[in-house]
């Protein structure tokens, strides 16, 4: 079986410029969380979803939005991107509605 | 408010050798999980071992051992006989969700291990 697919791998975007970033959750899975992973530091919690439901919310500012689909798939998305906004973002699915999480392998965003 | 605290930043060991990694969390909640993960440099966080709050029995797996300490509020992590595929960046992480209320893991910054031939 997969595991958590993410897509693009790696993107470099330019300042002011909007990203979306694309997971796939394990098969079954249905809860799908956000990270974000600036060099040199731990992940820094995003978004959860669970059945098409934001169920958490980190302290981001609202230029980050999220969205789950009916297949359980994600896309995260980032408008007016800064140059703080580079880091490697982490997608992470669980089975149920809690802190039970497998990872992908990260997008790995830089904005120049 | 919850934090972990990973108070060694850089480790270098030599083949062979044991070592421990060190976390120290806070939390103001009677249920909790306790998490390790670890991070090769490619990128993915490797899931190592979940502990609920209730249960202080320190586990075994294979050359991995985790201590679970509630009175010092630590939950450390000893690599017995490290080999150099050990080499890699190691987190703690804490959520203070309960099962189907959703789930934040709080990460602390990460101890990176180095294993040298």
């Amino acid at each position: 079986d997969a595991g958590v697919t993410q897509s693009p791998t790696h993107l470099i975007k330019t300042r002011g410029q909007q990203v979306t970033l694309r997971c796939s959750p394990i098969s079954g899975h249905k809860s799908v969380s956000w990270y974000q992973q600036v060099l040199g530091q731990g992940p820094q919690f995003i978004f959860q979803y669970y059945e098409k439901e934001e169920r958490g919310r980190g302290n981001f500012p609202d230029r980050f939005s999220a969205r789950q689909f009916p297949n359980y798939s994600s896309e995260l998305n980032v408008n007016a991107l800064l140059l703080g906004d580079s880091a490697l973002y982490l997608c992470a699915s669980s089975l149920v509605d809690g802190p039970w999480a497998f990872f992908g392998q990260g997008t790995r965003l830089t904005v120049v | 408010a919850q934090k972990v605290t990973q108070a060694q930043t850089e480790i270098s060991v030599v083949e062979k050798e044991d070592v421990t990694l060190d976390c120290v969390y806070e939390t103001r909640d009677t249920t909790y999980y306790l998490f390790w993960y670890k991070q090769p440099p490619s990128g993915e966080l490797v899931f190592l071992i979940r502990r609920n709050s209730f249960d202080e029995q320190n586990e075994i797996s294979g050359r991995y051992s985790w201590n679970f300490q509630k009175s010092t509020s630590s939950f450390n992590f000893t690599i017995t006989a490290s080999q150099v595929v050990d080499s890699a960046v190691y987190f703690c992480a804490l959520s203070d969700m309960i099962y189907n209320q959703g789930g934040k893991l709080i990460f602390g910054q990460g101890t990176e291990l180095s294993v040298k031939p």
